[in-house]
């Protein structure tokens, strides 16, 4: 199975901060017809998770323009231009190229 | 609106079975796959079955193969995950998740907590 590897696994952030989170891939995510099926997710505090962006950098339906995505390959970024406090929880990274689907171990976005 | 709602979740003794049900409704349940998604207590994702629109195409976690079956009624707009020879590692809050076009795991419901323990 792929293994996506997202670093750091906690962040301490102030509002309004711009925080990045890291996710490796063991393999490469291009697919033979040039797509990348690299997806991130967020579950806020005692809540079931939400989708933030997918093929690595589309904002989901009704996500702030804070959010962005990128990367290619192997190396992939979410970005928070202006932390809120509503950002606050865990964010998954989640790859659908290779089955089965896999998600990161989680990236723990806390206020400092 | 789409909605998610799972049930069926509890405490279960190690080997005994477990049947979970998700209803949807806020969009046509029938045209979309569906998953099973689960999350052990302080732990990240761990997909657990996927089902095509039709049923079509079936597939499971080599956590759970061959102890758990995905199904679904779409004249019921439910989704079922059959668990047998429960395990203390099954314990964990079971998500239902809806594809959508491009999109795994696209809409969640709340989730089912299912406690495997003598």
């Amino acid at each position: 199975d792929v293994v996506l590897t997202q670093t750091p696994s906690t962040l301490s952030a102030t509002i309004g901060q711009s925080v990045s989170i890291s996710c490796r891939s063991s393999q490469s995510l291009l697919d033979s017809a040039g797509n990348t099926y690299l997806y991130w997710y967020l579950q806020r505090p005692g809540q079931s998770p939400q989708l933030l962006i997918y093929l690595v950098s589309n904002l989901g339906s009704g996500v702030p323009n804070r959010f962005s995505g990128s990367g290619s390959g192997t190396d992939f970024t979410l970005k928070i231009s202006g932390v809120e406090a509503e950002d606050l929880g865990v964010y998954y990274c989640m790859q659908a190229t290779h089955a089965p689907n896999t998600f990161g171990a989680g990236t723990k976005l806390e206020l400092k | 609106e789409v909605q998610l709602v799972e049930s069926g979740g509890g405490l279960v003794q190690p080997g005994r079975s477990l049947k979970l049900s998700c209803v949807a409704s806020g969009f046509t349940f029938s045209n979309y796959g569906m998953n099973w998604i689960r999350q052990a207590p302080g732990k990240g994702l761990e997909w657990v079955a996927y089902i095509s629109s039709g049923s079509s195409y079936i597939y499971y976690a080599e956590t759970v193969k061959g102890r758990f079956t995905i199904s679904r009624d779409n004249a019921k707009n439910t989704l079922y995950l059959q668990m047998t020879s429960l395990r203390s590692e099954d314990t964990a809050l079971y998500y239902c998740a809806s594809d959508y076009p491009g999109i795994p795991f696209a809409y969640w419901g709340q989730g089912t907590l299912v406690t495997v323990s003598s």
